[in-house]
């Protein structure tokens, strides 16, 4: 079955510890993006990508970054500069609008 | 509707009503909107959307409202079951290279 799948499903972050997130899809889809839910809140874009080895920030992008090297895969690393990252981040692909798939999300933790 | 703040809006049904949820939106420019449901600890499901040339769609169960003029969207989810308890988020696309902008979400929680 095509899908989008997030891993890990929890994450625990020292304080000034880097950790990557890992997005990968098999749907085919050309746009992959990266959101973040704190409680309470709505969907926040962080970064997006609508095409291999390119990306462009979304709007809260500072202390994350990512990588687009494979149409699959869609990873973000959650840096030292990231003074906030306790939250819930969700992965999404989409092949025009009509498509926007998410993944379960990853719940990441400073601990 | 809309939240402000922290809280989000939240919709108490008895089993077999019929909900309705809303959403406003401020960008008339906006052309596509979606509605999803989110079960707590997971991603988001698409349940149904619509087109700006439209005011009306239906699926199964659910029925999704335009008022172009007033910038509004609803849901309506016939006969709610408890299993239609999660958080509800309309989703609007601005025109422009595929992003959408999401609301913050209403709490629908059937009473069994």
């Amino acid at each position: 079955d095509g899908g989008i799948t997030q891993s890990p499903k929890y994450l625990f972050r020292k304080e000034g510890q880097n950790v990557t997130l890992s997005c990968e899809q098999n749907l085919n889809h050309d746009a992959m993006y990266w959101y973040r839910q704190d409680p309470g809140q709505g969907l926040r874009l962080i970064y997006y990508s609508q095409i291999v080895n390119d990306f462009q920030k979304g709007d809260i992008a500072e202390g994350y970054s990512v990588s687009r090297e494979k149409k699959e895969s869609f990873p973000l690393t959650v840096t030292s500069a990231q003074k906030n990252p306790t939250a819930f981040y969700l992965c999404a692909s989409a092949q025009g609008l009509s498509g926007y798939t998410f993944g379960s999300g990853t719940r990441l933790t400073v601990v | 509707g809309e939240s402000v703040g922290l809280h989000l809006p939240t919709l108490s049904v008895q089993e077999g009503d019929n909900s309705i949820i809303n959403c406003a939106y401020s960008n008339s420019a906006s052309d596509y909107f979606i509605w999803y449901k989110q079960e707590s600890g997971k991603g988001p499901q698409f349940i149904i959307d619509i087109r700006s040339n439209m005011d009306k769609r239906q699926g199964q169960r659910v029925t999704v409202l335009l008022n172009k003029t007033v910038k509004h969207l609803s849901l309506q989810i016939a006969a709610t079951q408890p299993g239609d308890s999660a958080v509800y988020f309309c989703a609007e696309n601005r025109g422009s290279n595929y992003k959408l902008t999401f609301g913050k979400g209403t709490l629908l929680t059937v009473n069994p």
